[in-house]
């Protein structure tokens, strides 16, 4: 089992709709979260990073951690064709430790 | 935000030549870098850590003599593929460590093709 599980996708939702996109973990060790978007042949840009359990909304994205359930959470509001990418969760137990990812959802916004 | 370079973005060598990739942060410093492989269709692998003025640390399964890394600064670290082979092929991707050392910024990355 890896230690990060997120549905590769792909994702297919039409313009405006509301996507969620999921990760679950196993390691109880982890403390900070984020959120990175991955356009084709592109590197990841960060998105979202929060630490420990909560909510923290910027702009259409709002990210939500649940600790007590290990599971993690990017809402995307109104959303675009421009999002369409792959989302990539990552997670580590210290700052400044590496990152365990997650193996990323393709999304697809249909104009 | 942090912005993250790499040169070249792509580069195409015949087999058995050598290849360096430069990873550099523009607007900050970076003690720590991150080195990354990535295959079609998957998430991101590390390779290893870059630490500044100290020898980098290597994932299992990883040749550290294959794969030379040089942090002579804090804002460059690069990755050298020696001896270069076909299944070298790959999306090569960095990311800095801020100071604060709270979140990892990814360069654009670097697709190798070995011919």
């Amino acid at each position: 089992q890896k230690e990060v599980e997120q549905d590769p996708g792909p994702l297919s939702v039409p313009e405006g709709a509301i996507v969620s996109l999921n990760c679950t973990y196993s390691n109880s060790a982890f403390q900070y979260f984020m959120w990175y978007r991955q356009y084709s042949r592109k590197g990841p840009e960060l998105l979202m990073y929060t630490y420990s359990s909560g909510n923290k909304e910027d702009g259409r994205f709002t990210a939500q951690v649940d600790k007590s359930s290990k599971y993690i959470s990017l809402f995307i509001r109104d959303s675009q064709p421009s999002d369409s990418a792959t989302y990539l969760c990552a997670m580590s137990g210290n700052a400044g430790n590496m990152l365990t990812f997650g193996g990323g959802t393709r999304l697809m916004v249909k104009p | 935000g942090a912005v993250v370079s790499q040169h070249p973005s792509w580069v195409i060598c015949k087999s058995g030549t050598s290849v360096k990739i430069e990873c550099r942060s523009l607007d900050f410093q970076a003690t720590t870098m991150f080195w990354y492989r990535q295959f079609p269709k998957q998430s991101l692998m590390l390779m290893a850590t870059s630490n500044e003025g100290s020898k980098a640390t290597y994932e299992q399964g990883v040749e550290k003599d294959k794969f030379l890394i040089n942090h002579a600064s804090l804002t460059l670290s690069t990755l050298t593929v020696t001896s270069a082979h076909p299944e070298d092929s790959s999306f090569y991707i960095c990311s800095a460590l801020t100071l604060s050392q709270e979140t990892q910024y990814f360069g654009p990355g670097t697709r190798l093709l070995v011919l």
